[in-house]
């Protein structure tokens, strides 16, 4: 069976700090991997996904994440912390094709930003 | 297009109880499903849709049901409301997988239930 962990229920940063919010799954095959941002009171945005093409995946916000089979991580950065980034962040697998549409989530991380 | 839309926005119940949760697309997607939203479990799929006519049991089933007579619309029932339903609950829709941008979900804005 599927799943994803994400450690660290809150990361702090300082603006303008790199962040990096961690993502593993566990998985038999390669699936689909994605990462979504929600805003206070808010529903789920899409930031990027991977889907078995370049494994260094481009969001949106200048966000990024990068696929690694090895380790089975799909870790999110951005470079540079900006106030609107606090927000939390999900982490998300599905299988592929027929199963693409069942969104196995992790608990999430709540992104802090110091200014 | 309005994209996703749930109604209502919030909701207060008593145990025992029952309502309907609706949700509503107007992208012609195919598939679509329920979530639920809880504190340090992130979200938990509940039931979900391949099409008109069609639904299944997600992670998490119990005290709800669903039902597709139409493409647009996606209905989330609770027959008899527990405190342990208390939760936000996001409508889910999205494409057939095998088309071009099959696996890009999109979300409504969620419904946040209290239940008492």
């Amino acid at each position: 069976a599927q799943s994803v962990t994400q450690l660290g229920s809150h990361v702090s940063v300082s603006e303008g700090a790199l962040v990096l919010l961690r993502c593993n799954y566990s998985s038999s095959v390669p699936p689909y991997l994605f990462w979504y941002v929600q805003y206070p009171n808010q529903g789920l945005q899409l930031l990027l996904k991977y889907t078995s093409a370049a494994t260094l995946v481009k969001g949106i916000n200048g966000f990024e994440a990068e696929f690694k089979k090895s380790e089975t991580s799909f870790h999110l950065t951005k470079p540079s912390a900006h106030m609107s980034d606090a927000a939390e962040y999900f982490c998300a697998v599905s299988g592929l094709m027929d199963s693409s549409y069942k969104l196995i989530f992790g608990s999430g991380t709540r992104l802090l930003v110091r200014p | 297009n309005a994209g996703v839309t749930q109604t209502p926005k919030f909701q207060v119940l008593k145990t025992g109880q029952s309502m309907t949760l609706q949700c509503a697309q107007d992208m012609n997607h195919e598939y679509m499903s329920w979530y639920r939203q809880d504190p340090g479990m992130g979200l938990r799929l509940i039931h979900y849709s391949v099409g008109a006519g069609i639904t299944d049991q997600g992670e998490v089933p119990n005290g709800y049901n669903v039902s597709r007579s139409t493409t647009e619309d996606f209905p989330l029932r609770l027959l008899s409301a527990a405190p342990s339903q208390t939760s936000v609950y996001f409508c889910v829709s999205s494409y057939s997988p095998r088309t071009s941008g099959g696996n890009t979900q999109y979300f409504g804005p969620g419904t946040r239930l209290t239940v008492l």
